[in-house]
């Protein structure tokens, strides 16, 4: 089975702090993704990566980059956090094509106070 | 601008009944439309997806049409039980997904 896991459940953190998201996936897939998700306004894509050291923006970039040095692990970065960043940040990875089924970690709940 | 609609309303139905799930889309022209169950406080996990050039997909009691003329996919749930309860989502796209906001789903034994 397909694990992706993403490194904290919960997270507090303070407005202005630098906050790191990690998540890695045991598949050896080529594709990773991370979302976030507000209620009524679903999932959006902040970034994604087709291979390692390459990104690409999605929907709402600002505010997020991302790192991908190694295959298995997508890193989503806040430079400086901001209280309309609490949110669910949500990570996938896919095989082949952009199409293909997506597998998604259990979620981070971020809190920026 | 690209836009996917799912109702926003809770949808319940009694045991045993089928449930539809409605998914429209506008200014878009999807290869493929996926359909997700998600639960609370945890990631979605994938159901179904179909091709455009496919009308209807099956797989045990779940059943989606894809309309491209209509613009409009139907997810159904047939003989549903109180475990199905939970938000379904659709999304579709050729390069990415995009994902609607989910149609939650409660099932009432």
């Amino acid at each position: 089975d397909v694990k992706v896991t993403q490194s904290s459940r919960y997270l507090v953190k303070r407005t202005g702090e630098k906050v790191f998201l990690e998540c890695v996936q045991d598949m050896d897939h080529e594709n990773m993704f991370w979302y976030r998700q507000d209620p009524g306004l679903g999932l959006r894509l902040i970034y994604f990566s087709y291979d390692v050291k390459m990104k690409e923006k999605g929907d709402i970039p600002e505010g997020y980059s991302v790192s991908r040095e190694k295959k298995e692990r997508f890193s989503l970065i806040l430079e400086s956090a901001s209280t309309n960043q609490t949110s669910m940040y949500l990570c996938a990875s896919s095989q082949g094509g952009a199409q293909e089924t997506q597998y998604f970690g259990p979620g981070t709940r971020l809190l920026v106070l | 601008s690209q836009k996917i609609e799912q109702n926003s309303e809770a949808l319940n139905i009694q045991e045993g009944k089928t449930a539809t799930l409605t998914c429209n889309y506008t200014n878009y022209s999807p290869a493929y439309l996926q359909w997700y169950r998600q639960d609370p406080g945890r990631g979605p996990v994938f159901l179904l997806l179909i091709r455009e050039n496919e009308k209807e997909k099956r797989k045990e009691r779940l059943k989606v049409t894809f309309d491209t003329t209509l613009k409009q996919s139907l997810f159904h749930i047939t003989a549903s039980q109180p475990a199905d309860s939970a938000t379904y989502l659709c999304a579709l796209g050729r390069r990415a997904l995009t994902f609607g906001s989910g149609t939650r789903l409660q099932v009432q034994p």
